[in-house]
């Protein structure tokens, strides 16, 4: 198993270009999100998915969207690039059937917004 | 809304010595799980252990336990013999309820990190 998987590794974008985060699991985890992680601080969660189809807003959610069309897939896209959004970027999967539903996080990507 | 506190930044200990690292919460849900995550200089979340709000024992994993005192609202991680490889940031974390109810979600939130460095 691969886990969790996320590309780029590391992006710089300019001000108002867009993109996007590409993450996949092949954990068949029912549960995805992202989360930003800003410098010293912790983890804030920005969108998340129970299951295909089915997605909601976390706690930062502006200037991102996201969707879920399969199981194994969790894009997040970048609208338009402002620098506030220079962050470390995580996506987490879980499962509903195994406890303690720990979260399996990526490896993560470095954005840089200038 | 929930809200975790780790009012230690940063701290130092020595090899093969213990470490506790504090972490507070707050929360006016009766059903809740906490969770210790360790980030080291790599970057990437590496799950440690958790504690049930309902949980009578304390959690322990290895040289990983689990300081759970409900009454003050703590969940201190408690490193045993350290090692240089647990020079890293440790993350203390949330989530509404005992298990990811589908509707809600998994969410957690997480306190702001406590950063750990190993002398030999």
């Amino acid at each position: 198993n691969a886990g969790v998987t996320q590309t780029p590794k590391f992006q710089v974008l300019k001000t108002g270009q867009s993109m996007t985060l590409q993450c996949a699991q092949d954990m068949n985890h029912e549960y995805m999100s992202w989360y930003r992680q800003d410098p010293g601080m912790g983890l804030r969660l920005i969108h998340y998915s129970v299951g295909a189809g089915i997605t909601d807003q976390g706690e930062v959610p502006n200037g991102y969207n996201v969707s879920r069309s399969t199981t194994e897939d969790f894009p997040l896209r970048l609208l338009s690039a402002a620098p506030s959004q220079t962050s470390v970027y995580f996506c987490a999967s879980s499962a509903y059937r195994v406890g303690p539903y720990e979260q399996y996080f990526g490896p993560g990507t470095r954005l840089t917004v200038t | 809304a929930q809200k975790i506190t780790q009012t230690q930044p940063g701290m130092f200990v020595q090899e093969k010595e213990a470490v506790t690292l504090d972490c507070t919460y707050d929360t006016s849900d009766q059903s809740y799980g906490l969770f210790w995550y360790k980030q080291p200089s790599s970057g990437e979340m590496i799950f440690l252990i958790y504690q049930g709000s309902y949980d009578e024992q304390n959690a322990t994993e290895g040289r990983y336990s689990l300081n759970f005192q409900k009454a003050r609202k703590s969940a201190n991680l408690v490193i045993s013999a350290s090692q240089l490889g647990d020079s890293a940031m440790y993350f203390c974390a949330m989530r509404e309820g005992l298990s990811p109810i589908k509707a809600a979600g998994n969410k957690l939130t997480f306190g702001g990190g406590t950063r750990v460095l190993v002398k030999p």
